[in-house]
This record gives structure tokens, C-alpha cells and sequence, in this order.
């Protein structure tokens, strides 16, 4: 079974560009959350999308947004990117029913230049 | 507001001995606590979980505690093993059908050969 994918892995960006983060969940997953991990800092959370719906949205700027797609992956765009932007996103995704909590991708580490 | 708190950034134990990785909540809603591990470069990977109906669940060498009284649990790892190196958070959720959680801000624990 493969696990939770996103794209890319790295990526490289200037101030006031737009960044979009990619995310596919585990087959059969519905539920896809998105955490930031900034340097020296805990995973907060960003968004939560179940159904293609956004469901829950943590104390970020309305410049973090996304979508997911009928197949349930997802895209996370940044707009406007600022130097602290900079940070690793996480994507996980879950069966609304799960016990056991999220299965994460690998991230993809954001840079603002 | 941190709901959720890892109050040692780090811990650094010897091989063999016990490992005791502590983290408080505030939310007395929360009822679903789960501990995952980080190693770098990679998504977090869950670990462990324990509902609010117990205090205590057992899964090898690692145990977790709850004080529902005190909003506090704790992992213990016995015995430590180098590659148990890594950064633990805790994470708390209101219920456990793939809720959002709110994680702690890690304790990244060394194990000494």
C-alpha cells in the first residue's frame, strides 16, 4: 500500500511568490490534513479537508488556502510568501473512522528567499 | 494558546535505561492522546495511542501513562536503544475518528550508546 505522497520534496521560492504544495493520501483515505513545522517549532495545523470540504482551519493568514480534488488528494498554495513561511509542510491523511490517527508524508521543506 | 505541552525540549538518556518523555494538556475536552515519533527528513510516524477510559497502555518497550486529573501523560521507553533517537511529539484529539489533532512541540530525545 503506498503511503502518503506529496511534491515536491524541496522547494525554493522569493518573497511575494506563490507556492503550491501537493499532497496524495493513502488509498481510501478521505480526510487530508495539513501541519507546518517551522524551524525549532511544533507541527501546527493549517487545514483539514474531508469530502472535499474544508473542514477546520488553524490560526493562519487567509493567504494559506487550498482544495481537495474529487480523488482526494489535495493542494496546499501559500500566496504572497514571506521569509517566516519558511518551514517543512506536512501532509497526512486518515479514514474518518480511524483509531489510530494520522499517517504523514515525508513534508515538503518550503524555502522564502 | 498552547492546549498542548512538551515542557522538555530535549532529554538525553543511556542505553538501556528508562526514557520518561512527559506533556500536559489544558483541554479537558480532549479524550484521545496518541505519541508519534520523528526522525529527520521524514514524516512523523505514530506510535502509540491511549483513550480517556484508561490510564495506562502497554505495546513493548513503550507504555503510556494518563493522569486525567492532573492532564498529564507520559511515555516511558524501556529499555532505550540508539535508534529510539529521535523527536517524540504527543498529540491530543476530541474523540478518535480521525479528528484534528493538536500536538505538543516535541522533545527530541537522544540515547547514548
Amino acid at each position: 500500500e503506498a503511503g502518503v505522497t506529496q511534491s515536491p520534496t524541496h522547494l525554493i521560492k522569493t518573497r511575494g511568490q506563490q507556492a503550491t504544495l501537493r499532497c496524495s493520501p493513502i488509498s481510501g483515505h478521505t480526510s487530508v490534513y495539513w501541519y507546518q513545522q517551522a524551524l525549532g517549532l511544533g507541527l501546527q495545523f493549517l487545514l483539514w479537508y474531508d469530502e472535499g470540504e474544508e473542514r477546520n482551519r488553524g490560526n493562519f493568514p487567509p493567504r494559506f488556502s487550498g482544495r481537495q480534488f474529487p480523488n482526494y488528494s489535495s493542494e496546499l498554495n501559500v500566496n504572497a510568501l514571506e521569509l517566516e513561511d519558511s518551514a517543512l509542510y506536512l501532509c497526512a491523511s486518515s479514514l474518518v473512522a480511524q483509531a489510530y490517527g494520522y499517517t504523514f508524508g515525508s513534508g515538503t521543506r518550503l524555502t522564502v528567499v | 494558546d498552547q492546549q498542548v505541552k512538551q515542557n522538555s525540549p530535549s532529554l538525553s538518556v543511556q542505553e538501556g535505561r528508562i526514557s520518561i518523555l512527559n506533556c500536559d494538556y489544558t483541554n479537558s475536552m480532549f479524550d484521545y492522546f496518541l505519541w508519534y515519533k520523528k526522525y529527520p527528513a521524514e514524516g512523523p510516524t505514530f506510535l502509540i495511542s491511549i483513550s480517556s477510559i484508561k490510564d495506562k497502555n502497554e505495546d513493548g518497550r513503550f507504555t503510556v501513562f494518563l493522569n486525567k486529573s492532573a492532564k498529564h501523560l507520559s511515555l516511558h521507553i524501556v529499555p532505550s536503544q540508539p535508534g529510539d533517537s529521535a523527536v517524540y511529539f504527543c498529540a491530543a484529539s476530541v474523540g478518535n475518528a480521525g479528528n484534528m489533532l493538536t500536538f505538543g512541540g516535541g522533545t527530541r530525545l537522544m540515547v547514548k550508546p
